[in-house]
């Protein structure tokens, strides 16, 4: 089984639309979880942090639920420029490196 | 100003040559790490370096053979290409070792490499 799971896609929404990606992991060791952001032929860059708690970064919001080893991504008001593939991450204590899904292709369209 | 840097940007080779990619960055971080993304666009760790020392070994072919001359350089040499290697190899880096837990890295622009 894989570390992390995502559904692939892609999902396409029209402008200012709501939505939300899923993501599972395997190994409830998991410590810490991230979403990065990987444009078209590009590397991927840290969209933001996990936290336990919940946490929200502007129209991003991030959510973990460690009984179910899931974790979600909200984007309120899409934008154009939301347009990627969104990975989640997962990391754990003494692994010493991340374990990527394959991501969640979006398309925003005008 | 470029954070993590990689060289070449592109590279296509024909199968059983030997090539390098070059990995630099000026973050000032210890632990630096090499990807493989495949056409499918799976992100895969290959080889992490903490202060020049190698952490992480994943199971790749002996073929790949990375050089850390000191802890902002981390290079990848690749010998007897195969069709199979084509592929876009990230560079990253981040300040932890990972062992904490952490985990943000610092990914640099990619190298496509094309094996023909």
């Amino acid at each position: 089984r894989k570390e992390v799971e995502q559904d692939p896609g892609p999902f396409n929404v029209p402008e200012g639309a709501t939505v939300a990606f899923n993501c599972t992991y395997s190994n409830s060791a998991s410590q810490s979880f991230f979403w990065y952001r990987q444009d078209c032929r590009k590397e991927p860059k840290l969209l933001m942090s996990v936290y336990s708690s919940g946490n929200e970064d502007g129209r991003f919001t991030a959510q973990l639920n460690r009984a179910s080893q899931y974790i979600s991504l909200l984007i309120r008001d899409s934008k154009l420029s939301d347009s990627a593939t969104y990975l989640c991450v997962v990391n754990r204590v003494g692994a010493n490196n991340l374990f990527f899904g394959t991501g969640t292709r979006l398309t925003v369209i005008p | 100003d470029t954070a993590v840097s990689q060289t070449p940007k592109y590279l296509v080779t024909q199968m059983g040559n030997d090539k390098s990619i070059k990995c630099e960055q000026n973050l000032g971080h210890d632990t630096m790490y090499w990807y493989k993304q495949d056409s499918k666009k799976f992100l895969k760790i290959m080889f992490s370096y903490n202060n020049k020392e190698l952490i992480i070994n994943e199971t790749v072919p002996n073929r790949f053979s990375p050089k850390s001359p000191d802890k902002a350089h981390l290079n990848l040499h690749i010998n007897s290409l195969e069709l199979g290697d084509s592929a876009v190899y990230f560079c990253a880096s981040s300040q932890d070792s990972g062992l904490a837990g952490e985990g943000k890295q610092f990914f640099g622009p990619g190298t496509r490499l094309t094996v023909l």
